[in-house]
C-alpha cells in the first residue's frame, strides 16, 4: 500500500497571505495525485488532479505540482473561504487502492 | 446535474451488518462509463476508499476491508449499495458515495460526492 503524508498536521496563514501544503508518496505515484478541500460538514471538493490540473470551477489561486513522490499544493492568496482541511490522494493502480493523506488543516492566524 | 444521496440506519449494533444505499439522480449508472465507490471517515479523522463497482457489476476492494465488505449495483433503480458485517465501534463513521472513471491512464479521482451520512455502532 502506497503511504501518503502530509505537511504539516495544521498551517496557521494570514488572509491574504501564502499557503504552501506538502504531500509526499512512500513510492512513486507518478503525477497520478489529486488535492481535496474539505469543510466542516461538507463532502471533500475535487481541487486539483493530474498533480497540477485544476478541477472544474476551482479559482486560480490554487495551484498544484510535484511529481513522483513529492507534491505541494500552494493557495496564493488566502480567502476567507480557503480555511479548511486539505487531503492528498494517489491513484496510481488500477486496479485501484486509492490512499489519502492524513489531511492538513488550514487556520486562520 | 449530477447528485448522490447515501440512504440508511445511522445506528447499528455491534456485530451487526451496517447497509447503506446511493441513490445517483442527473446520471445513468448503466450509461455511465464511470465507476461508483464509497469512502469512509471516522470523527475527526482522515478518508478511506472503502471499494468501487462498475455497473456490469465488477467491485474492487480495500484489502484491509475486502472480507467484510460487499457493494452491489441496482441499475433498475440507479443505485448502489454497501454492507459491512460484523461492525465494531472502529466502523463508526461518516459514509460517502462517489464516482470515479476507471482503468488505466484515467485521472481516477473523486469529481462527485455525496453528503455523507454518519453511522454509529453502538448497542
Amino acid at each position: 500500500e502506497i503511504v501518503m503524508t502530509q505537511s504539516p498536521d495544521t498551517l496557521s496563514v494570514s488572509p491574504g497571505e501564502r499557503a504552501t501544503l506538502s504531500c509526499r508518496a512512500s513510492q512513486s505515484v507518478g503525477s497520478n495525485l489529486a488535492w481535496y478541500q474539505q469543510k466542516p460538514g461538507q463532502a471533500p471538493r475535487l481541487l486539483i488532479y493530474g498533480a497540477s490540473t485544476r478541477g472544474t470551477g476551482i479559482p486560480g489561486r490554487f495551484s498544484g505540482s510535484g511529481s513522483g513522490t513529492e507534491f505541494t499544493l500552494t493557495i496564493s492568496s488566502l480567502q476567507s473561504e480557503d480555511f479548511a482541511v486539505y487531503y492528498c490522494q494517489q491513484y496510481n493502480d488500477w486496479p485501484p487502492m486509492y490512499t489519502f493523506g492524513q489531511g492538513t488543516k488550514l487556520e486562520i492566524k | 446535474q449530477l447528485q448522490l444521496q447515501e440512504s440508511g440506519p445511522g445506528l447499528v449494533k455491534p456485530s451487526e451488518t451496517l447497509s447503506l444505499t446511493c441513490t445517483v439522480s442527473g446520471a445513468s449508472i448503466s450509461r455511465s462509463t464511470y465507476y461508483w465507490g464509497w469512502i469512509r471517515q471516522p470523527p475527526g479523522k482522515g478518508l478511506e476508499w472503502i471499494g468501487s463497482i462498475y455497473y456490469s457489476g465488477s467491485t474492487y476492494y480495500n484489502p484491509s476491508l475486502k472480507s467484510r465488505v460487499t457493494i452491489s449495483v441496482d441499475t433498475s433503480k440507479n443505485q448502489f449499495s454497501l454492507k459491512v458485517r460484523s461492525v465494531t465501534a472502529a466502523d463508526t463513521a461518516v459514509y460517502y458515495c462517489g464516482r470515479h472513471p476507471g482503468g488505466t491512464g484515467n485521472h481516477n479521482v473523486l469529481d462527485y460526492w455525496g453528503q455523507g451520512t454518519l453511522v454509529t455502532v453502538s448497542s
